[in-house]
């Protein structure tokens, strides 16, 4: 099974800065199975990309996610203050299954 | 509009059962997967279950294998969650969410259900 990374577990950061977010597979995968979601306390996940780097309906184009192999990364280009969330990366693996990392709080 | 409500989250004691449903509006049910998620309060996020259109393929993450089961109604637009010999560890808000079938991702989640395993 495929495991997710995401570290450090908490970054800090200041509105109108660049945030560069990464996930880490423990195996080679398909970048058509990595997807990203932003949680807010107290809601529901929001999917923001799909495919490592297709804008999920609705997302604004300040988020950006790339990446291949083992290594992928969200960037948020400038944070505005309703960016300051978690941030969780979601695989689609062989067994069938999903696995999301364990997220990575992004503050202020 | 998209909207996914679920509902049936309660308190339960361990070895007890309990269904959650999701009641889903604004598209065409029938031709989606659909997908249970839940969330330990103050942990991340684990997928449960999936089940395609059909009923006819049906997958569960090994934490719940056995014990849960996953179905769906299209004719009422609904999904469900029977869970059984429930344990402390099963404590989680219960998400349904949406699975286009080519994005191995989730596009749209309910509010979630709060279900409480405790004695």
């Amino acid at each position: 099974e495929t495991v997710l990374t995401q570290s450090p577990g908490t970054l800090s950061f200041s509105p109108g800065e660049r945030a560069t977010l990464s996930c880490r597979a423990s195996q080679t995968v398909d970048s058509s199975f990595l997807a990203w979601y932003q949680q807010k306390p107290g809601q529901a996940p929001r999917l923001l990309m799909y495919r490592a780097s297709s804008r999920a309906t609705g997302i604004p184009d300040r988020f950006s996610g790339s990446g291949s192999g083992t290594d992928f990364t969200l960037t948020i280009s400038r944070l505005e203050p309703e960016d300051f969330a978690v941030y969780y990366c979601q695989l689609f693996g062989s067994s069938p299954t999903f696995t999301f990392g364990p997220g990575t709080k992004v503050d202020i | 509009e998209v909207q996914l409500v679920e509902s049936g989250g309660a308190l339960v004691q361990p070895g007890g059962s309990l269904r959650v449903s999701c009641a889903t509006s604004g598209f065409s049910f029938g031709t989606y997967w659909m997908t249970w998620v839940r969330q330990a309060p103050g942990k991340g996020l684990e997928w449960v279950a999936n089940i395609n259109q059909h009923e006819s393929d049906k997958n569960y993450a090994d934490s719940v294998k056995g014990r849960f089961t996953i179905s769906r109604d299209n004719s009422k637009n609904s999904l469900f969650l029977h869970m059984n010999s429930l344990r402390a560890e099963d404590t989680a808000v219960y998400y349904c969410a949406r699975q286009p079938s080519a994005w191995y991702s989730f596009d749209y989640w309910g509010q979630g259900t709060l279900v409480t395993v405790s004695s």
